[in-house]
């Protein structure tokens, strides 16, 4: 069975910085991108960061320079460090896996599976 | 960045009903289009991919059509199980969600 379990989230302070784990099971985890997406509690999804099956990194806006994701692949393992958090980063983490389809020259992808997430909580 | 407007934001419906929610990309996303659905509590799940294509296990009275910039969820006979928050996601550049569709039972 294909298996993502979070954790590493908490409650932390303005300024501090937490470290979200991702343990992956029932397949061959160095061959998938991989993906972090946060859902502040009544609000939608917000794609947080993603890593190619090469290392390469993506992030938004929103936390680029802030937060780093990275990957453990002898581990099966993604990761998520978080530095000068605010309250605004406040949300349940998810991570996922993407899935791709290629045809016509075109690659399309999308999640699945999703983790069943970890809080983390901004506050002082 | 591209931006993913979803109408309505919420709806109510009854079971059997016919349900469609729409998803409109600022710019053109050819079919680079996804739908998910959650439920309270949990993780999304996926529905549909590459704006038309039934994700394995899903029953068929889900459906999605659409390219370019416009795209619909349809959900042919409401069932109770439904009853959850829809959001499209496009995977053209990055992967931006839209805002969400409720579905209440009416």
């Amino acid at each position: 069975e294909v298996q993502l379990v979070e954790s590493g989230g908490g409650l932390v302070q303005p300024g501090g910085s937490l470290r979200l784990s991702c343990a992956a099971s029932g397949f061959t985890f160095s061959s998938y991108d991989m993906h972090w997406v946060r859902q502040a509690t009544g609000k939608g999804l917000e794609w947080v960061s993603a890593i190619g099956t090469a290392g390469d990194t993506y992030y938004p806006g929103s936390v680029k320079g802030r937060f780093t994701i990275s990957r453990e692949n002898a581990k099966n393992s993604l990761y998520l460090q978080m530095n000068s958090l605010r309250a605004g980063d406040t949300a349940v983490y998810y991570c996922a896996r993407e899935g791709t389809y290629c045809s016509g020259g075109s690659c399309y992808g999308w999640f699945d599976p999703w983790g069943q997430g970890t809080l983390v909580t901004v506050s002082s | 960045d591209i931006q993913m407007t979803q109408s309505p934001s919420s709806l109510s419906a009854s079971v059997g009903d016919r349900v469609t929610i729409t998803c409109r990309a600022s710019q053109s996303i050819s079919s680079y289009l996804n739908w998910y659905q959650q439920k309270p509590g949990k993780a999304p799940k996926l529905l549909i991919y590459a704006a038309s294509s039934l994700q394995s296990g899903v029953p068929s009275r889900f459906s999605g059509s659409g390219s370019g910039t416009d795209f619909t969820l349809t959900i042919s006979s409401l069932q109770p199980e439904d009853f959850a928050t829809y959001y499209c996601q496009q995977s053209y550049t990055a992967f931006g969600f839209g805002g969400g569709t409720k579905v209440e039972i009416k």
